[in-house]
């Protein structure tokens, strides 16, 4: 089986503009997570949806959105960019009725 | 609230050596599930293990090995005669039957490196 993808791997974007990250799962999982990962505060959960429905969310303001497919795609937004969204931002999908994640390489965003 | 501890920030050791990364966590539900991570410098998670909160069973697999203590909230994880590919960031990791297990909580993670 092919496993997350994540697209793009590399991104630059300038303060106050907005972004859109996709995440394709691995086929027949349905739980999509994502994840934002920083020096500073390490890996923190964004939220996750399970079958087009959000099912857990972290504590991010409400600039950091996300929606999942009928496929179960995902794709996250992050509106009015700040210099701290600069991140590595982590997709992971898992399989109905297990619980571990894989993860996918992942979109480093550089916020100028 | 969810908490994980990995008070170890980086451990070096020489190739052959056997190393422990220690993991200590906090929860308030009953039902939980324990994992660790290994994060090469290409970035991705590589997915080790998963442990179930009723399953105290310790598990080898290979030169791996882990020992799960509910009595001490431990999730300690050995490396037996560690390689230079072991070099890497290992992260443990906790989520909560009651987020459908799906809100990982990491620890701040280890960095391990392993010399020649």
């Amino acid at each position: 089986k092919a496993g997350v993808t994540q697209t793009p791997r590399y991104l630059i974007k300038t303060r106050g503009q907005q972004v859109t990250l996709s995440c394709s799962p691995i086929s027949g999982h349905r739980s999509v997570s994502w994840y934002q990962q920083t020096p500073g505060q390490g890996l923190q959960f964004l939220f996750e949806y399970f079958s087009e429905t959000q099912r857990n969310k972290g504590n991010f303001p409400g600039r950091f959105s996300g929606r999942q497919f009928s496929n179960s795609r995902s794709e996250m937004n992050v509106s009015t960019l700040e210099l701290g969204d600069s991140a590595l931002y982590l997709c992971a999908s898992s399989d109905p009725g297990a619980y571990e994640q894989y993860f996918g390489p992942g979109t480093r965003l550089t916020v100028t | 609230a969810q908490k994980v501890t990995q008070a170890q920030t980086e451990i070096s050791v020489v190739e052959k050596e056997d190393v422990t990364l220690d993991c200590v966590y906090e929860t308030r539900d009953t039902t939980y599930y324990l994992f660790w991570y290994k994060q090469p410098p290409s970035g991705e998670l590589v997915f080790l293990i998963r442990r179930n909160s009723f399953d105290e069973q310790n598990e080898i697999s290979g030169r791996y090995s882990w020992n799960f203590q509910k009595s001490t909230s431990s999730f300690n994880f050995t490396i037996t005669a560690s390689q230079v590919v072991d070099s890497a960031v290992y992260f443990c990791a906790l989520s909560e039957a009651q987020n459908y297990g799906q809100n990982f909580v990491f620890g701040p993670g280890t960095r391990l490196s392993v010399l020649p």
